[in-house]
């Protein structure tokens, strides 16, 4: 029979806000982490990455913050456009050199 | 980063047949991977493709199912052996990037089983 995808979990932001996506992962020894961004019908797009020994790294309008004590992960996008429209994947690599991928948030931002 | 096509971008195929995708990299890259993303889901990983050697399966991914060849270090090739309609996903290719924990991922390859 025909399989049911998941529901991705919905950020909804009015455009100009910051947007917070967050993330857990699974692996206490994963030492590297990945945000992606997919639009619809494309492959995922490397956005930032950090390192285990960081908290905070920011690039264009975008920041990543690690919180290694309780295995969280998030993702600040400062003044969100409506580019920026698109399911937002954290990625963790496990020291196994394989990334392994959360469930995906759904962003969708109202202009 | 690296410039990474994939062939076909979609297809729809019937149950029982097979489909082997492209994936094609415009530099040398020591490591290539190939993921599934069924409808609404996340990315899983299907196997490392080794130049030279046999690629490494996921569990859960067998080579009868996924043959993959890598027969350069800017190509390789997935095979979606006797298609039944639960393998309607996104195949996507990716390649470890420079520093060598960051991946970069091909568009895609959108495939339907009827």
């Amino acid at each position: 029979g025909e399989s049911v995808g998941l529901h991705l979990p919905t950020l909804s932001v009015q455009e100009g806000d910051n947007s917070i996506i967050n993330c857990a992962y699974s692996n206490s020894a994963s030492d590297y982490f990945i945000w992606y961004k997919q639009e619809s019908g494309k492959g995922p797009q490397f956005i930032i990455d950090i390192r285990s020994n960081m908290d905070k790294r920011q690039g264009q309008r975008v920041t990543v913050l690690l919180n290694k004590t309780v295995k969280h992960l998030s993702l600040q996008i400062a003044a969100t456009q409506p580019g920026d429209s698109a399911v937002y994947f954290c990625a963790e690599n496990n020291q196994g050199g394989k990334l392994i991928f959360g469930q995906g948030t759904e962003l969708s931002v109202k202009p | 980063s690296a410039v990474i096509s994939q062939k076909p971008s979609r297809d729809i195929c019937q149950r029982g047949t097979s489909l082997t995708i492209q994936c094609q990299v415009d530099s040398q890259v020591t490591m290539m991977f190939w993921y599934r993303q069924q409808p609404g889901q996340s990315l899983t990983l299907i196997a490392t493709a080794n130049q030279g050697s046999e690629a490494t399966y996921e569990s859960g991914f067998v080579i009868d199912k996924f043959p993959i060849s890598r027969p350069n270090l800017t190509f390789s090739t997935l095979t979606v052996s006797n298609m039944s309609p639960e393998d309607s996903s996104i195949y996507l290719c990716s390649v470890e990037g420079l520093a060598g924990d960051e991946q970069y991922f091909g568009p895609g390859t959108r495939l339907t089983v009827t």
